[in-house]
């Protein structure tokens, strides 16, 4: 099993719709957990940080499921500027400082 | 004001020669990143330096060395380009190594012919 692991997509989805993409990861002991966007060519931006109550910021609903190891990320009346590549981010400082990037999954999203 | 800054933007060079690439970030962070994102997207931690102090080296060739002269730069040298090597290098800061918020520069596209 990859140390995290998402759906590579991609998903198409209609404007207004909601969709929904998970990030699981297989390391108990991960710590902090992040959702960047990254459009084509160009750098990752951190989109939020993912907190164990979860949180929300506008449209966007990060969610963190300790027990089944994975988070999520939920968009609300989606965008066309919504369009990217949605990485998440699992920081574990145990023994072995570690800081794994998901492989993004794309989102499509049509008018 | 550009946050985190990289030169140069594109690098195409041959084979065999070292070449450097600059990083530079004006938001008083004590931490900094070098990633590789390779031609099928995979974004991969190679350093991170916290406080001008190496904190995370993957494992990476030897050809690859980092260095902090101080806590808002971070360069990377690479002697002996390798094909394999051509990719998008990024580099990113974060307030701390526990705040692992990161804020990116543009990326260096380096192409080894």
């Amino acid at each position: 099993r990859k140390e995290v692991e998402q759906d590579p997509g991609p998903f198409n989805v209609p404007e207004g719709a909601t969709v929904a993409f998970n990030c699981t990861y297989s390391n108990s002991a991960s710590q902090s957990f992040f959702w960047y966007r990254q459009d084509c060519r160009k750098e990752p931006k951190l989109l939020m940080s993912v907190y164990s109550s979860g949180n929300e910021d506008g449209r966007f609903t990060a969610q963190l499921n300790r027990a089944s190891q994975y988070i999520s990320l939920l968009i609300r009346d989606s965008k066309l500027s919504d369009s990217a590549t949605y990485l998440c981010v699992v920081v574990t400082m145990d023994s072995n400082y570690q800081l794994i990037w998901g492989a993004g999954t794309k989102l499509i999203i049509k008018p | 004001d550009t946050a985190v800054s990289q030169t140069p933007k594109y690098l195409v060079t041959q084979m065999g020669n070292d070449k450097s690439i600059k990083c530079e970030q004006n938001l008083g962070h004590d931490t900094m990143y070098w990633y590789k994102q390779d031609s099928k997207k995979f974004l991969k931690i190679m350093f991170s330096y916290n406080n001008k102090e190496l904190i995370i080296n993957e494992t990476v060739p030897n050809r690859f060395s980092p260095k902090s002269p101080d806590k808002a730069h971070l360069n990377l040298h690479i002697n002996s380009l390798e094909l394999g090597d051509s990719a998008v290098y990024f580099c990113a800061s974060s307030q701390d190594h526990i705040n692992r918020e990161q804020f990116f520069g543009p990326g260096t596209r380096l192409t080894v012919l």
